[in-house]
């Protein structure tokens, strides 16, 4: 299994709404990923869990909060989102290598 | 961080070689070189790294500069499958990848 899977791919929710994403990947990586990307826009990374513990934050809002309950799983919970939060949100893992390996992404739509 | 510029956008020929620029004149001595690309409606996709010397792998070619202030991607033979965005990105952290805008490349048939 060399694939990055998320569900769902499409979430529509409301700015009262709680919800969550969910990355899940099988290779063995200890280095997991959440990245968001706007419409034309390049890929701004938010998280990384390094063997299951949070090693960077990018100033992320609370209203994100990531958990990674075990070294194949990511979650990003998400409650009282935005509009401007509308993005797709993609997961990706690594060994530590240069190489990451991208998940084809939650297409998230906030009303 | 050390800043990369590329071009918007590149146009080729299907079947000709393609050759991204990259210049990252403030690069330090401890960054690597990453290039990524993202086809439409797809997650990114590692293509290649190097620190000093050139490096070639099934994908591609990565030309650096002797003073590593700029660098090249080169693709062989363009195929309509390489239509892309192609992101060069300078890390000395494999954990820390940080996406610029990139050159978004057409390939004509």
């Amino acid at each position: 299994d060399t694939e990055v899977t998320q569900t769902p791919k499409h979430l529509v929710m409301g700015m009262t709404n709680k919800k969550s994403l969910k990355c899940e990947q099988h290779m063995g990586h200890r280095a997991m990923y959440w990245y968001k990307q706007k419409a034309k826009k390049p890929p701004e990374l938010m998280f990384v869990y390094s063997y299951e513990k949070l090693s960077i934050n990018e100033s992320v809002p609370s209203r994100f909060s990531p958990e990674c309950p075990n070294s194949s799983l990511l979650n990003l919970h998400l409650h009282a989102l935005q509009p401007e939060d509308s993005a797709l949100y993609l997961c990706a893992s690594s060994r530590g290598t240069p190489e990451q390996f991208f998940g084809p992404g939650t297409r998230l739509t906030v009303l | 961080d050390a800043k990369t510029t590329q071009p918007n956008s590149m146009e080729s020929n299907e079947e000709e070689p393609v050759h991204l620029p990259c210049n990252h004149s403030t690069i330090s001595g401890t960054d690597y070189i990453h290039w990524y690309r993202q086809l439409p409606s797809q997650g990114p996709e590692y293509v290649i790294h190097g620190l000093t010397s050139n490096v070639n792998n099934r994908m591609a070619s990565l030309a650096i500069a002797e003073d590593r202030k700029s660098s090249t991607l080169i693709l062989h033979r363009a195929t309509l499958r390489d239509a892309a965005v192609y992101y060069c990105i300078l890390t000395y952290n494999n954990n820390d990848m940080r996406f610029g805008a990139g050159t978004r490349l057409t390939v004509k048939p």
